[in-house]
């Protein structure tokens, strides 16, 4: 069964800050896999994506990198700031069969002061 | 601006009312698809669509029907709606063809069966 499993499930971190969040993933074939970020009520917003042949990528102060070797990837947040508080979503794409999505339960991160 | 915008946005209804959720996207997506999230559960599949007239389940279709008679629009139709559909409902759309495509979100739709 296709599964993404997301680690830690929360965490709260100082402003200024850096971070690591964890996704390992057991979909295969694997065609790429996005990190969102979601704002409480909102709807998911894209950060990066992903396909088997790119390791690393960065939006900003995102950067995820990806081991298609051992199906796993991290988003790190640099410098955190307090508007980085979200659900933090990877979402891995299986090639073939309908565009099938599967979905993380997401990290949910707080940034105080 | 390209978006994709739900209506409603807010929903309390009752038992067995039949209720649609409309969804349009601006960007010519071929591919649309409605979501629903739970906490603990994340974002489920219900249906999905790859172009006008194709539609076809996803993981959790119970109780929902869609149509794609238009590119741009593509509602959710809760025919007997349940308290089980209590939910956060995203609509969501994106190209189709290319292994790198993602999807664009719309803002959420909250529905309250009671």
């Amino acid at each position: 069964k296709n599964q993404v499993e997301q680690s830690p499930q929360s965490l709260i971190i100082l402003e200024g800050k850096n971070c690591t969040l964890q996704c390992n993933y057991t979909v295969s074939p694997f065609s790429n896999l996005r990190w969102y970020k979601q704002d409480t009520g909102r709807g998911p917003v894209s950060l990066t994506i992903m396909t088997f042949s790119e390791n690393t990528k960065s939006n900003g102060r995102y950067t995820a990198t990806l081991d298609a070797d051992t199906k796993q990837s991290s988003l790190h947040i640099t410098a955190s700031q307090l508007s980085d508080s979200a659900s933090y979503i990877c979402v891995v794409r299986g090639r073939g069969g309908g565009n099938k999505l599967t979905f993380g339960t997401g990290t949910q991160l707080k940034v105080e002061l | 601006e390209a978006q994709v915008t739900q209506n409603p946005r807010y929903l309390i209804t009752v038992t067995g009312k039949k209720l649609t959720v409309t969804c349009s996207q601006n960007m010519n997506h071929e591919y649309m698809s409605w979501y629903r999230q739970d906490p603990g559960l994340g974002l489920r599949q219900i249906y999905y669509s790859m172009n006008v007239e194709v539609t076809d389940k996803g993981d959790v279709p119970e109780g929902y029907k869609v149509s794609r008679k238009e590119k741009r629009n593509f509602p959710l139709i809760l025919e007997s709606p349940s308290p089980n559909q209590t939910s956060l409902y995203f609509c969501a759309s994106s190209l189709v063809g290319s292994s790198s495509y993602g999807e664009y979100f719309g803002p959420g739709t909250r529905l309250t069966v009671t």
